[in-house]
């Protein structure tokens, strides 16, 4: 069964240094998004992608945080400067069309100290 | 704006047990998405169920059912004889065919826990 797979699954780092989270979503969906969740707190929104660039972004989503999809079957999200209220579960997720259902990554636990 | 409230922030029953999760919603889309999710302990989000606004009939999937109101804004999720694997947190989630990103709001979830 295709799935969204997502490295590392557990990633720390020290404050100010950036991060790569990577993401291999379902090969024939056609949008990709970033959610973060901050420990027991609810899933938020933070960017989706669609045609290879940016259709919607949320106010989370400042100039340290960018995305891309260097090829077919990556996508990955840089914080350039991380700081400790980073620190949160990343999911990446993609839909094969609107509307329908989004399959999430296991999410990639990001602890910043 | 979009809008999912789970005003039930936890829930403890006995195993066997029937559950209602609620759910309400708001939107100004004429056309939008429902979702449940389940997040298990290990922290994955499960993709449970989808209904679109236009389609109003109830599911049922095994212990499973869903309850779609248009009138009240709702879409609660029932677990009938609820078993200890069911102990997860559940997020009801909403997406509008208006917003450009297609991207989901979630509701804050209900924690369920069910004991033997």
């Amino acid at each position: 069964e295709p799935e969204v797979t997502q490295t590392p699954s557990h990633q720390v780092t020290q404050m100010g240094q950036e991060v790569i989270l990577r993401c291999v979503p379902i090969s024939n969906h056609l949008y990709f998004y970033w959610y973060r969740q901050i420990l027991g707190q609810k899933v938020e929104f933070l960017v989706s992608f669609y045609n290879n660039e940016i259709s919607e972004k949320s106010e989370i989503f400042d100039d340290q945080f960018s995305v891309e999809r260097p090829d077919g079957s990556n996508f990955t999200l840089k914080i350039r400067s991380t700081k400790l209220e980073d620190s949160a579960m990343y999911f990446c997720a993609s839909t094969l069309r609107r509307g329908t259902e989004a399959f999430f990554g296991q999410g990639t636990r990001l602890t910043v100290v | 704006a979009q809008k999912v409230t789970q005003a039930q922030t936890e829930i403890s029953v006995v195993e066997k047990e029937d559950v209602t999760l609620d759910c309400v919603y708001e939107t100004r889309d004429t056309t939008y998405y429902l979702f449940w999710y389940k997040q298990p302990p290990s922290g994955e989000l499960v993709f449970l169920i989808r209904r679109n606004s236009f389609d109003e009939q109830n599911e049922i999937s095994g212990r499973y059912s869903w309850n779609f109101q248009k009138s009240t804004s709702s879409f609660n999720f029932t677990i009938t004889a609820s078993q200890v694997v069911d102990s997860a947190v559940y997020f009801c989630a909403l997406s509008g065919d208006n917003n450009a990103g297609n991207m989901l709001t979630f509701g804050g979830g209900t924690r369920l826990m069910v004991k033997p």
